[in-house]
């Protein structure tokens, strides 16, 4: 089993749609979860993190974190034509020397005018 | 907002060449972390770097990786025989601060013929 699964793509939706995002984990010793923007050849940019299980938000953004059920979700609001990039959930374990980031695959959405 | 810089952009070169990836960091920072991503795979961990030790190195950080640090603000990656499969986005990364987030570099692209 992958230690991070991430829904497959790619995902097409009309301007002002809700999106969800959904990641699945296998290793219940994950602790913080992230949420990367990733632009055609550009570095992962971080959109949201979380430590606990639970809702929050950051304008459009909501990530959702449900440790029980070693999943996470990114919602997004009123989609706007500029949240067309790639998602990347990741996940670390502690925040010592070795806090490796371990990414899902990554989802293609394409918001359309 | 502080940022990672990684030079060059791109890079081309030929089968068994030693390539160096450069990168300067956010300042200030002890952790330190090379990632690579092959076209439509995830980011994949390579080497942490943790005060001046290479910390933690996943399986593709083979013999043929090496991370320096050969002054006080820039770190580099060298390939020393570069094959095919190497052909990737290359990313260097700093902790982002107390949002326990990566800041990414806009990456390396090599490119291998």
């Amino acid at each position: 089993q992958k230690e991070v699964e991430q829904d497959p793509g790619p995902l097409s939706v009309p301007e002002g749609a809700i999106v969800s995002l959904n990641c699945t984990y296998s290793n219940s010793a994950f602790q913080y979860f992230m949420w990367y923007r990733q632009y055609s050849r550009k570095g992962p940019e971080l959109l949201m993190y979380t430590y606990s299980s639970g809702n929050k938000e950051d304008g459009r953004f909501t990530a959702q974190v449900d440790k029980s059920s070693k999943y996470i979700s990114l919602f997004i609001r009123d989609s706007q034509p500029s949240d067309s990039a790639t998602y990347l959930c990741a996940m670390i374990l502690n925040t010592g020397a070795n806090s490796k980031l371990t990414f899902g695959k990554g989802i293609t959405l394409s918001v359309r005018p | 907002e502080p940022e990672v810089t990684q030079t060059p952009s791109h890079q081309v070169t030929q089968m068994g060449q030693e390539v160096i990836l450069r990168c300067v960091p956010i300042s200030n920072h002890l952790y330190f972390y090379w990632y690579r991503q092959i076209l439509g795979q995830k980011v994949e961990f390579l080497v942490s770097f943790y005060n001046n030790e290479i910390s933690e190195k996943s399986e593709i950080f083979d013999d043929q990786f090496s991370v320096e640090r050969p002054d006080g603000s820039n770190f580099t990656l060298k390939i020393r025989s570069t094959k095919l499969e190497d052909s990737a986005m290359y990313f260097c990364a700093n902790p982002a601060g107390p949002s326990y987030g990566y800041t990414f570099g806009s990456g390396t692209r090599l490119t291998v013929v």
